[in-house]
């Protein structure tokens, strides 16, 4: 069964810093992958995905991410973080077997400091 | 208006007692969710429907229950509250990709 981990549960990081948030999974098989991002009182939207082609993909609000399936990680990093990216993320992954369900990590909240 | 909406957003009730979350998605997808949010442990599937006939339990299903009346909706149902079913409550649908599309949460608190 897939499983994701999300190292960190709490990052904080200067404005103008950069972001970065960890995600390692586990697939038999090679996954979708997903960040999702959480505002206060709010759902979750996407940020960005990868399901096939380039490793590197890009998403909303300048954030990126890179599908790396030697070490099985699928890291979100910002180059300068703003104010508004605090919130919370959430790492998911969704294999192409199965019942096809989307499990997310526990999730990793940022906190910008001015 | 929202793509997926949730009703109620926010509410509180006793234990013992029988609560319906509803949600409704203008997507036109086949695939709807209910996940339960807590804090420190992501969100957690409780059930799922692929389409009005194929509903499938989740990790969490125990002490809830589900509905799909139309293709457009997916209802979650508790029969008799308890305590610790206090969390926030999403329904999403799912696009061919996978992509979910959420809901903006209702807040359920049992006393």
């Amino acid at each position: 069964a897939q499983s994701v981990t999300q190292l960190g549960s709490h990052v904080s990081v200067s404005e103008g810093a950069l972001v970065l948030l960890r995600c390692n999974y586990s697939s038999s098989v090679p996954p979708y992958l997903f960040w999702y991002v959480q505002y206060p009182n709010q759902g979750l939207q996407l940020l960005l995905k990868y399901t096939t082609g380039a490793t590197l993909v890009k998403g909303i609000n300048g954030f990126e991410a890179e599908f790396k399936k030697s070490e099985t990680s699928f890291h979100l990093t910002k180059p300068s973080a703003h104010m508004s990216d605090a919130a919370e993320y959430f790492c998911a992954v969704r294999t192409l077997q199965g019942a096809q369900k989307l499990v997310f990590g526990q999730g990793t909240r940022l906190t910008i400091n001015p | 208006d929202a793509d997926v909406t949730q009703t109620p957003r926010n509410r509180i009730t006793k234990t013992g007692k029988r609560i319906m979350l509803e949600c409704s998605q203008t997507k036109g997808h086949d695939r709807m969710y209910w996940y339960r949010q807590d804090p420190g442990l992501g969100l957690q599937l409780i059930y799922y429907s692929f389409d009005v006939k194929d509903i499938n339990k989740g990790e969490i299903s125990d002490g809830y229950s589900v509905s799909r009346q139309a293709q457009a909706k997916f209802s979650l149902s508790l029969e008799s509250a308890i305590p610790n079913q206090t969390a926030l409550y999403f329904c999403a649908t799912r696009s061919s990709v996978g992509e979910l599309f959420f809901g903006e949460g209702s807040r359920l608190t049992v006393l």
